[in-house]
């Protein structure tokens, strides 16, 4: 059974760093893309970034281009994001998501999500 | 930047059929995939590739799509279909991931 644990959530003034991570088990990490995902509160899903399951690749929303940083250790079965310069809009619930296969697929399992707080 | 355009909300009685529309330019030459989020919940992929139901999706969901829509019907609508639902494409031409907006279905 494939498992997504996300963790790392938190409050964090604006400008302020945090980084995410997502434990995966049940499944070959490294051969899948992975995803995160936020929503922010009472708003719909807004895709963040994606990672091939080489980590060769890297592909990023307009808002967090620049400030964050997606990553993998498949040899710990781990997706990460780095989010820098945070601000108030990125309050959200982050989702890591798995790609049924390559980075065009569709998201076929998620995780719990973690909650980012950006408030001063 | 792609755009896809969902009804804010749709309701249904029980027993009758829902369709929960996604609009984009020319969405037939994208592959769609539908998203059910319930309160409180991570989302859950109900269909994929147009009209793909993954393994435990109950054959009263089921998606089309063609032209400038991709719709997702939910026949003989339960109280438990009461959620959101979220249109999803592969934008190649940016290479981004491209949601609706989002639907909320209330089962009255």
């Amino acid at each position: 059974e494939v498992q997504l644990l996300d963790s790392g959530g938190g409050l964090v003034q604006p400008g302020g760093s945090l980084k995410l991570s997502c434990a995966a088990s049940g499944f070959d990490f490294g051969g899948y893309a992975m995803s995160w995902v936020r929503q922010a509160p009472g708003k719909g899903l807004e895709w963040v970034s994606t990672l091939s399951g080489s980590g060769r690749s890297t592909y990023y929303s307009d808002s967090v281009k620049g400030r964050f940083t997606i990553s993998r250790d498949n040899s710990k079965n781990t997706l990460f994001l780095q989010m820098n310069s945070l601000r108030a809009e990125d309050t959200a619930i982050y989702f890591c998501a798995k790609k049924a296969d390559s980075v065009v697929t569709e998201f076929d399992s998620w995780g719990q999500g973690t909650l980012v707080t950006v408030s001063s | 930047s792609y755009v896809l355009t969902q009804a804010p909300s749709v309701s249904v009685t029980p027993g009758q059929t829902a369709r929960i529309t996604c609009g984009g330019n020319n969405i037939g030459s994208y592959s769609v995939n539908w998203y059910q989020q319930k309160a409180g919940q991570a989302p859950v992929l109900v269909v994929h590739d147009d009209s793909d139901r993954p393994s435990g999706i109950p054959e009263r969901l089921s998606g089309s799509n063609s032209g400038n829509t991709a719709t997702l019907t939910i026949s003989r609508a339960e109280a438990g279909d009461e959620a959101d639902y979220y249109c999803q494409v592969w934008d190649g031409s940016t290479d981004h991931v491209v949601f609706g907006g989002g639907t909320k279905l209330t089962v009255l």
